[in-house]
């Protein structure tokens, strides 16, 4: 079974500091990870995909590094938007995609 | 722009069946894979299924396989979810996805809004 697993489950920051997520994988994936946001209320946002590369209208502070096991999304400076929870997903495994479990960013 | 918007969702009683639909604009619909995925309440985001852009290629979440079938029709640009069978553990909000092209493939560039089903024991 392919099980993505994402640290920390909460983090607790002050608008402007830099936020640093993982995600770890079970088995290597590669580079073919993605990092999705999703505001409460709304629909996930594709952030991050092949662990590095910025989606259409992404902002510059997200960034994304990583391959085979272990990846990271930073977020170099908070916005007050940007508190949310966090997925990570892997393509991987094709054709079953799975996802982490998140993180919540939220504000201290 | 990209538009899904999807609907269907309602409460049913455990064991029932309901037909999920997804209407698409704003893009080339028979040119994408499109996906099913879900979200029970508070919890996190579950892969469903996927069907390929002309309905040749479906696969499933193994929580799904047997019961739920995933079907689309391009000519109404439309993507459909049958569920069969429902347990109480399908309750969620179902999002209709579409995936990525070029590349972006195997990764989740648009999505609808979602609609919730409740499984009622």
């Amino acid at each position: 079974e392919f099980v993505l697993t994402q640290s920390p489950a909460t983090l607790s920051l002050s608008p402007g500091e830099r936020a640093t997520l993982s995600c770890r994988a079970s088995q290597s994936l590669n580079a073919y990870l993605a990092w999705y946001q999703q505001r409460p209320g709304q629909a996930p946002r594709l952030l991050i995909y092949d662990a590095s590369k910025r989606a259409t209208g992404i902002p510059a502070r997200f960034s994304g590094s990583g391959s085979g096991t272990d990846f990271t999304l930073t977020i170099s400076s908070l916005e007050p938007e940007d508190f949310a929870v966090y997925y990570c997903q892997q393509r991987g495994n094709w054709p079953l995609f799975t996802f982490g479990p998140g993180t919540k960013v939220d504000i201290k | 722009e990209v538009q899904l918007v999807e609907s269907g969702g309602v409460v049913v009683q455990l064991g029932g069946s309901l037909r999920l639909s997804c209407a698409a604009s704003g893009f080339t619909f028979d040119d994408n894979t499109m996906h099913w995925v879900r979200q029970a309440p508070g919890k996190g985001l579950e892969w469903v299924s996927l069907i390929s852009w002309n309905g040749g290629s479906t696969h499933y979440a193994d929580s799904v396989m047997g019961r739920f079938t995933i079907s689309r029709d391009n000519s109404k640009k439309s993507l459909f979810l049958q569920m069969n069978r429902l347990r109480t553990e399908d309750t969620a909000l179902y999002f209709c996805v579409k995936e990525g092209d070029y590349g972006t493939g195997g990764y989740f560039d648009h999505w609808g809004q979602g609609t919730l089903v409740t499984v009622s024991s």
